[in-house]
């Protein structure tokens, strides 16, 4: 059965940083772009940012260019979003999510997500 | 920046058909997607490609695409559909989502 996990969540000052990672199973991950996903809370979903197969392309939402990066690594099965600068609103649930190896761009696997708290 | 546009709120009695909107620009050119998301926990994919369903997603769920304007459509809505509906679509490299529709079966 396909999983995703992610791991590194937390409580962070404003300011601080913090990195996620997300361990896929069950799937050739480096077939397939990624994706993370937040969700701050009682709110609607909102892209982050995507990485292709071998990472040489990222693409970030504007909110997060320049503070955030996607990367993965292959050889160790796992994909990460390393946050720097955070902010009291990049609050919110974080899922690592794929999209299907059919060149289709849907998320058809998601992560449980992993809670992010930024605050003072 | 391209945005998708959905109801806060759908209601629909039990057994009765739930219908709810996606509106973006040119919306009918692009796939829509549909995810359903239950308290507490990640969103489900439901509808990919405008219409196509997920394997163990059942037949009560299909959608339409056509031109501003994705639909998502429950036929004989039961107690367990109650969740938050996002709907997504490519654009710029990007995955963009509504803002999500509450549907409350009651």
């Amino acid at each position: 059965e396909v999983q995703l996990v992610e791991s590194g969540g937390g409580l962070v000052q404003p300011g601080g940083s913090l990195r996620l990672s997300c361990a896929p199973s069950a799937f050739a991950f480096s077939n397939y772009w990624m994706t993370w996903v937040r969700q701050a809370p009682g709110k609607g979903l909102d892209w982050v940012a995507n990485i292709n197969q071998d990472g040489t392309k990222k693409f970030y939402v504007d909110s997060v260019e320049g503070r955030f990066t996607i990367s993965r690594d292959n050889t160790k099965n796992s994909l990460y979003l390393q946050m720097s600068s955070l902010k009291v609103e990049d609050t919110a649930v974080y899922y690592c999510a794929r999209y299907p190896d059919s060149g289709g761009w849907w998320l058809d696997y998601w992560g449980q997500g992993i809670l992010v708290t930024v605050s003072s | 920046s391209y945005e998708l546009t959905q109801p806060p709120s759908v209601s629909v009695s039990p057994g009765q058909t739930a219908s709810i909107t996606c509106s973006g620009d040119v919306l009918g050119g692009k796939y829509a997607s549909w995810y359903q998301q239950k308290p507490g926990l990640s969103p489900v994919l439901v509808i990919y490609k405008d219409n196509r369903r997920p394997s163990g997603i059942p037949e009560r769920f299909s959608g339409s695409n056509s031109g501003s304007t994705a639909t998502l459509t429950i036929s004989g809505a039961q107690a367990m559909d109650e969740a938050d509906y996002y709907c997504q679509a490519w654009d710029s490299s990007a995955a963009l989502f509504g803002g999500g529709t509450k549907l409350t079966v009651l």
